[in-house]
């Protein structure tokens, strides 16, 4: 049952490069998110979606764009890399019902040079 | 401004004593907590969570406590064990958010042998 999986695990970029984040869930969860991890700021959401073929923006949501085409896949796109980007990167999956917890990947660690 | 504060970055206890892990919070719209564990290289861990409607959840080591009127939870862990050593994080809900979170920043937490 792998759960949440994460691809890559590591990447380096150079200011200015694209590039795509893939998350992949196997439990059918209608729910997907992407967060982003900095020291000292703790999680903070990017995008999210209800669903598929939908998406809506989270807190931090500027240089960054989703998309969910299948209900077991949630992308994160980077248009052109600032080093700002710099960061670990965790996608989360919930199911349609309240008061279910979040799953999370490993994580996707992001260097902008 | 924080909605959710871990104000200790860090606790150290002795194996077999009891952890005691503290979250503040600031939106009396937050209906739903949860408690999750990170371990390093590894993303969030769902550990235990509390509706707004109880005030305490016990699931074998861990216990959380909800004091409403303080605005405040805490989660005690047991005995406590070196396996427990990780980082720590509060997560809160608003009601009718799309079951956004809000974090806090995490409490890093030793057990030592």
């Amino acid at each position: 049952n792998a759960g949440v999986t994460q691809t890559p695990k590591f990447r380096v970029l150079k200011t200015g490069q694209s590039m795509t984040l893939l998350c992949a869930q196997d439990m059918n969860h209608e729910y997907m998110y992407w967060y982003r991890q900095d020291p000292g700021m703790g999680l903070r959401l990017i995008h999210y979606s209800v669903g598929e073929g939908t998406t809506a923006k989270g807190e931090v949501p500027d240089g960054y764009n989703v998309s969910r085409l299948k209900k077991q896949n949630f992308l994160l796109g980077l248009e052109s890399a600032a080093p700002s980007q710099t960061s670990v990167y965790f996608c989360a999956s919930s199911p349609t019902f309240s008061n279910q917890p979040q799953h999370f990947g490993d994580g996707t660690r992001l260097s902008i040079l | 401004d924080q909605q959710v504060k871990q104000n200790s970055p860090s606790l150290s206890v002795q194996e077999g004593r009891i952890s005691i892990l503290n979250c503040d919070y600031t939106n009396s719209m937050f209906d739903y907590f949860l408690w999750y564990k990170k371990y390093p290289a590894e993303g969030p861990t769902f550990l235990i969570s509390i509706s707004s409607i109880k005030d305490k959840n016990e699931d074998g080591r861990f216990t959380v406590f909800l004091n409403k009127s303080a605005k405040h939870l805490s989660l005690h862990i047991v005995p406590s064990q070196p396996g427990d050593s990780a980082v720590y994080f509060c997560a809160a809900r608003a009601a009718g958010n799309n079951r956004k979170l809000i974090w806090g920043l995490g409490t890093s937490l030793a057990v030592n042998p």
